[in-house]
């Protein structure tokens, strides 16, 4: 099974901040990588696809990057509604695997 | 406009049974995997069952492998997730999910989930 590895699991910023998430595969998953963004008491809504594609309607201050095992989940310029737990997904071979989360908060 | 709600959650003893329920609305239901994701309480997603567009495929989570199924109904656009031999680590938040396209993620629209708890 391919273990999915986020980091930091928990971070502060501040409104019109850039910040970074990394997800890191346990084996090559080419492209094959999602982004999630869950709001508290809400369901995931799907940011980005295929490690850099963004989804319909999303902002385009967020943005993805990497392939193979290495991959980078930016938002540039923070806002408040970016508050939430966002999570990487890999979709390159059962069973589908999820990053640990990591929880955004405003400072 | 593309819904998918949940139903058939709630409190179960261990070792008992659950079906739960989503019905879908918006789209093309017969073109799209649809999947079973929860969500323990204050805890990250885990994958749980995937069933192709056409449900001639299945996909389970060792975890739930063996006690769990996932069919769905074509003709009324719904998915299930048959539930046997509960566990307390089963407890969670049960959301369906649809596959962006075909038969694989990433899922591009979910539910509002269902809550599963299950307790003596």
């Amino acid at each position: 099974d391919i273990q999915m590895t986020q980091s930091p699991s928990s971070l502060s910023a501040s409104i019109g901040d850039s910040v970074i998430i990394t997800c890191q595969a346990s084996q090559d998953i080419s492209s094959f990588l999602s982004w999630y963004q869950q709001r508290p008491g809400k369901a995931p809504n799907l940011l980005i696809y295929d490690a850099t594609t963004l989804q319909t309607g999303v902002p385009s201050r967020f943005r993805g990057s990497g392939s193979g095992t290495h991959f980078t989940f930016t938002i540039s310029s923070l806002q408040p509604e970016d508050v939430a737990t966002y999570y990487c997904q890999q979709y390159d071979s059962l069973p589908y695997s999820l990053g640990q989360g990591t929880k955004l908060e405003i400072k | 406009e593309v819904r998918l709600v949940e139903s058939g959650g709630g409190l179960v003893q261990p070792g008992g049974s659950l079906r739960l329920s989503c019905a879908t609305s918006g789209f093309t239901f017969r073109h799209y995997a649809m999947n079973w994701v929860r969500q323990a309480p204050g805890k990250g997603l885990e994958w749980v069952s995937s069933m192709s567009g056409g449900g001639g495929r299945s996909y389970y989570a060792a975890s739930v492998k063996g006690r769990f199924t996932i069919s769905r109904d074509n003709s009324n656009n719904m998915v299930f997730l048959q539930m046997n031999s509960l566990r307390a680590e089963d407890t969670a938040v049960y959301y369906c999910a649809k596959v962006r396209y075909g038969d694989y993620p990433p899922w591009d629209y979910w539910g509002q989930g269902t809550v599963v708890s299950v307790s003596s």
